[in-house]
């Protein structure tokens, strides 16, 4: 059974950094682009991050309101993907998901619980 | 970045009724158009990808259609467990991005 897990969430001040974690089962996690999506409470979805596999050189996308200040990363070995998160705002409080991204030849992707980041003083 | 705009905000709607969901997107995304359904508290759920082809174990009354700038989402008859946020997303361009969502409640 295929299984995302995050982890790293909590309460953090303004200005400060936190690292939040990935870790998938039950399937080939290098196989897999992953993305990071999250959902500040009561609002819809944001797409936040995107790495690709290695044979594409684990090349990454962000959108532009985390650009400079968000990195996404993975370990294929450990089969984790990571966010690190600094300089937070008040309005990163979110739920971060993280999910794989569909292959062409998939019928679907998959998707962890979510992990709550609050930025607050 | 392309903008996708989705209507109704809220869908009201009986049981057994049909439910019919729209997004916009501000420029052309050609079929890489996906649909989520969301219940609150838990993660979002693929239904439809490429437009029109649905995800695995995703039932028949769900149908996607459009291309280019103009999707619909369709559920034919309305289940319990169908009452949900909807939210399309495109994965044409970078950013990928999400509609605002459409909430189907039951009337």
């Amino acid at each position: 059974e295929v299984q995302l897990v995050e982890s790293g969430g909590g309460l953090v001040q303004p200005g400060r950094s936190l690292r939040l974690s990935c870790t998938g089962s039950g399937f080939t996690f290098g196989d897999y682009a992953m993305s990071w999506v999250r959902q500040a409470p009561g609002k819809g979805l944001e797409w936040v991050s995107f790495i690709r596999t290695k044979p594409y050189g684990e090349t990454r996308e962000y959108a532009a309101s985390v650009k400079d200040r968000f990195t996404i990363s993975r370990d294929d070995s450990k089969s984790i993907a990571y966010l690190q998160m600094n300089s937070l705002k008040i309005e990163d409080t979110a739920v971060y998901y993280c999910k794989t991204d569909r292959r062409t030849e998939d019928f679907r992707d998959h998707w962890g619980q979510g992990t709550l980041v609050t930025v607050s003083s | 970045e392309i903008v996708m705009t989705q209507s109704p905000a809220t869908l009201s709607v009986s049981p057994g009724e049909r439910a019919t969901l729209s997004c916009r997107a501000s420029q052309s995304v050609s079929i890489n158009l996906g649909w989520y359904q969301q219940i609150p508290g838990q993660a979002p759920r693929l239904l439809i990808f490429g437009a029109s082809t649905r995800a695995t174990g995703i039932p028949a009354r769900f149908s996607g259609s459009g291309s280019g700038t103009e999707f619909t989402l369709t559920i034919s008859s309305l289940q319990s467990e169908d009452f949900a946020i909807y939210y399309c997303q495109q994965y044409n361009n970078w950013p990928r991005t999400f509609g605002q969502g459409t909430k189907v409640e039951i009337k």
